[in-house]
């Protein structure tokens, strides 16, 4: 069974704090790793799609890497603001005649004014 | 444009009969997903559909659960005879293709509750 890890579970940041959260898999299985941001009573929103070792994506205070070898991948908050409260989920996407997904159970985030 | 639409948005249900919960992805997207989300759980995969080519059903829970999918447009995934434990958020998504760099959009969900 593929198992996408993510750590912590939770997190309580002040505004304006700069964090960072990780995911982790099994680097054998690995084939494109996605960002999403589930903000409560919404739809998942896709942040970044990483394929390839090294890869860094960045979109606005918001960044991630990527390391297959080791099989992690973090995402930054740069300067946390409370509209960034929400569930940040890492999906590890690999092919099986076609290309299933499998999620991580998340890393909750809360950010207090 | 037209994102991604479920319904219904909730269903409550007795115990052991059947519901129909209904997606309709985004215009040209060929690349269709099912997921639950039970509560205090993460997303679970359910089923695949990739334009014309066999569905991946392999995150199915049992045979209780069914996906349809015509061409490249709507699909409905049937609970027959449902228990409590199938309680959670369903939520549909679609892509481009099913290409590892083509992001997912997802709908807003279904929320089924089974009593």
């Amino acid at each position: 069974i593929l198992n996408v890890e993510q750590s912590p579970q939770s997190l309580h940041v002040q505004e304006g704090d700069s964090t960072n959260f990780t995911c982790s898999f099994p680097s054998s299985n690995f084939y494109a790793l996605h960002w999403y941001r589930w903000e409560t009573a919404k739809s998942p929103e896709a942040l970044f799609v990483m394929t390839l070792n090294g890869d860094e994506k960045k979109k606005g205070r918001i960044s991630a890497t990527l390391n297959t070898k080791e099989g992690y991948s973090y995402l930054y908050i740069k300067g946390s603001q409370p509209e960034d409260s929400a569930t940040y989920l890492c999906a590890l996407q690999f092919h099986t005649g076609g290309f299933k997904t499998i999620f991580g159970a998340g890393t909750r985030l809360f950010v207090k004014a | 444009g037209a994102g991604v639409s479920q319904s219904p948005s909730n269903k409550v249900t007795e115990k052991g009969k059947d519901v129909e919960l209904r997606c309709d992805p985004i215009s040209g997207h060929t690349a269709l997903y099912w997921y639950r989300q039970r509560l205090g759980q993460g997303l679970e995969f359910l089923i695949y559909f990739q334009g014309n080519s066999a569905p991946d059903k392999s995150g199915l829970p049992s045979d209780r659960f069914s996906a349809e999918r015509t061409g490249e447009s709507v699909s409905t995934l049937t609970i027959q005879r449902t228990q409590q434990e199938d309680s959670a958020v369903y939520l549909c998504a679609s892509s481009f293709s099913g290409g590892i760099t083509y992001e997912q959009y997802f709908g807003p969900g279904t929320r089924l509750t089974v009593t």
